[in-house]
This record gives C-alpha cells, sequence and structure tokens, in this order.
C-alpha cells in the first residue's frame, strides 16, 4: 500500500498568514494527488486535484503543488473560515490511501 | 446530490446496508465510493465501483467482509457490510469518483453513522 505521510500534524497560524502542508507518498505516484478541506461535523470539500488542479468555486488562495512523491497544499491570505483539517489523498492505485490529517488553528 | 441511510447500532458480528441515492448528475457516468472516518480519527476509503458496475475495489480492512454494488436504473450505490467489528464503527460517506473532464471526489454525502458495539 502506499503511505501518505502529511507534515506538520498541527499548525497555528494567524490571519493573513501564508502555511503551507506538505504530504509525501512512500512511492512515486505522478501527480494522482488531492487535497480535502474538513470542518468539524461536515464531510470533506475537495480543494485540489491532480497535484494542482482548482475545482470550480475554490478560491484562489489555495495552491497545489508536486509529482513524484513530494506534495504540498498552500493557503496564503489566511481567511477565518480556513481553519480546519486537512487532508492529501492518493488515487494513483489502490487501495486509495489518505494522509493522516493537518489541523490548522488560530494562533 | 449524495444521500446515505442505513447506518444503526449493530452487534459485533451481526450485517448492515448502507445505500446512497445519488441526483442531480448523470449517476452512471461516475465511479463511486465508499470513504469512512472513525470518531475523531483520518478519513479511510472503503471501497470503490466502476459505473458499469464490473470493477470493483475494497480496502483489505473490508475485503471478504464488505461488498459494494450499484443500480445505475435506480441511481443507487449500497454496502453490503458482513461480519462487523467494533474497529468498523464509523460515519461512512458515499462520494462521486472520476468521470471523463470532471475531478474526482467532488461530491460527498453527508454520512450515515455505523455503531458496531455489544
Amino acid at each position: 500500500d502506499i503511505q501518505m505521510t502529511q507534515s506538520p500534524i498541527s499548525l497555528s497560524a494567524s490571519l493573513g498568514d501564508t502555511v503551507t502542508i506538505t504530504c509525501r507518498a512512500s512511492q512515486k505516484i505522478s501527480n494522482y494527488v488531492n487535497w480535502f478541506q474538513q470542518k468539524p461535523g461536515k464531510a470533506p470539500k475537495l480543494l485540489i486535484y491532480t497535484a494542482s488542479s482548482l475545482p470550480s468555486g475554490v478560491p484562489s488562495r489555495f495552491s497545489g503543488s508536486g509529482i513524484g512523491t513530494d506534495f504540498t497544499l498552500t493557503i496564503s491570505s489566511l481567511q477565518p473560515e480556513d481553519f480546519a483539517t486537512y487532508y492529501c489523498q492518493q488515487t494513483y492505485n489502490t487501495p486509495i490511501t489518505f494522509g493522516q490529517g493537518t489541523r490548522l488553528d488560530i494562533k | 446530490q449524495l444521500v446515505e441511510s442505513g447506518g444503526e447500532l449493530v452487534h459485533p458480528g451481526g450485517s448492515l446496508t448502507l445505500s446512497c441515492a445519488a441526483s442531480g448528475f448523470p449517476f452512471s457516468n461516475y465511479w463511486m465510493h465508499w470513504v469512512r472516518q472513525r470518531p475523531g480519527e483520518a478519513l479511510e476509503w472503503v471501497s470503490r465501483i466502476h459505473s458499469d458496475g464490473r470493477t470493483i475495489s475494497h480496502a483489505d480492512s473490508v475485503k471478504g467482509r464488505f461488498s459494494i454494488s450499484r443500480d445505475n436504473a435506480k441511481n443507487t450505490v449500497s454496502l453490503q457490510m458482513n461480519g462487523l467489528r467494533v474497529e468498523d464503527t464509523a460515519l461512512y460517506f458515499c462520494v462521486r469518483g472520476a468521470t471523463e473532464g470532471s475531478p474526482p471526489f467532488d461530491l460527498w454525502g453527508q454520512g450515515t453513522l455505523v455503531t458496531v458495539s455489544s
């Protein structure tokens, strides 16, 4: 199975900050990485697909990059609604696997 | 949208069938998935089924116990869960997967809660 290791596990930041979350795959997975945001009691929301593509409706302050084994999610100019938990996911092969999550809270 | 149902309290060793009703999109064009989340834990992919219903995959943790199926005429996808264990306790999400030209995992249901306990 492909392991997806996120870092950091938790992160504190202030409004207006730029933060970066990283995800490392245990083997090369091309660009088959998606990123999700989840708020308490809610279903996850797709933020980035195929490593760097932004779905319709997702603000442009979210961006993704990477290929192979190392991937990043960057959130620029943090807004109050961005404080949540973020997950990476690989869909290169089955079993599809998620990272363990990164909790982003307000400093 | 996706609306799950069927979650409830069940004893260890018991069975349960979860259903997901899809609407508002061409259901028969999409892969469909089940993803679960144990309380306070990360997301875990469970199963997927191709648009034609013939290609199926399951996570090792449920292989041989869970079975995914779909009815494209009724726009539903189901998860038959047998031999339930305490560790299957989780919120189960139905998720729309990929199709040509469309982002994967872009539509999630609200989840249905399965509790396995004696």
